[in-house]
């Protein structure tokens, strides 16, 4: 069975500093991986997506995450953090059934 | 947006109640998702459509859980006699038919609606 892992529910960064969201996933075969935001009273919106023709992704504003079969890891980064990066972020996996398996979720705030 | 709209966006129910949820997809997107997320955890599947076949119902919590899609584009997802721990929101995501190879079908992304909150009192 696949499952993720976020690790820290609650990530807390300075405007203007690095964000670093992290996630480990576990699948016996070759997963496909999401990274998604979910803001307050909506549905989820699709950061990026790594489906093994890249290990670095890069995604909508200004997000990225670099896969590491090593380490199993796909750890979501930015730069620079902007108070509208203020939101619950969604690490989730698929092998081709389908269906998305989604880790806890952590809340990125972000102080001024 | 994403090209999904869900209605009602919020649904207040009294425990045992029945309830309807309507998701309607873009027209021409095949497979349309149901997850449920309750409140500080991450979604988690409920069931799948590719058109109108119910291809997976594994994630449906009881058989008061019922959904449907009969005409292949709009879906309902009804909750008979609603119990208190099927307050959360119910998402509903469609996934981008069409692809280059057999790989990239299955790396297909979901986009997801607004979503449902259902609370049970």
């Amino acid at each position: 069975a696949q499952s993720v892992t976020q690790l820290g529910s609650h990530v807390s960064v300075s405007e203007g500093a690095l964000v670093l969201l992290r996630c480990n996933y576990s699948s016996s075969v070759p997963p496909y991986l999401f990274w998604y935001v979910q803001y307050p009273n909506q549905g989820l919106q699709l950061l990026l997506k790594y489906t093994s023709a890249a290990t670095l992704v890069k995604g909508i504003n200004g997000f990225e995450a670099e896969f590491k079969k090593s380490e199993t890891s796909f750890h979501l980064t930015k730069p620079s953090a902007h108070m509208s990066d203020a939101a619950e972020y969604f690490c989730a996996v698929t092998r081709g059934a389908q269906k998305l398996v989604f880790g806890q979720g952590t809340r990125l705030t972000i102080n001024p | 947006g994403a090209g999904v709209s869900q209605s009602p966006r919020y649904k207040v129910a009294k425990r045992g109640q029945d309830v309807a949820l309507r998701c309607d997809p873009i027209s021409g997107h095949v497979s349309l998702f149901w997850y449920q997320q309750a409140l500080g955890q991450g979604p988690e599947f409920l069931t799948y459509f590719q058109n109108e076949a119910q291809l997976d119902k594994s994630g449906l919590p009881s058989d008061r859980f019922f959904a449907e899609r009969p005409e292949g584009s709009v879906s309902t997802l009804k909750i008979q006699r609603t119990q208190q721990e099927d307050s959360a929101v119910y998402l509903c995501a469609r996934m981008i038919a069409g692809a280059l190879s057999s790989e990239v079908l299955w790396a297909s992304e979901q986009y997801f609606g607004p979503g449902t909150r259902l609370t049970v009192t």
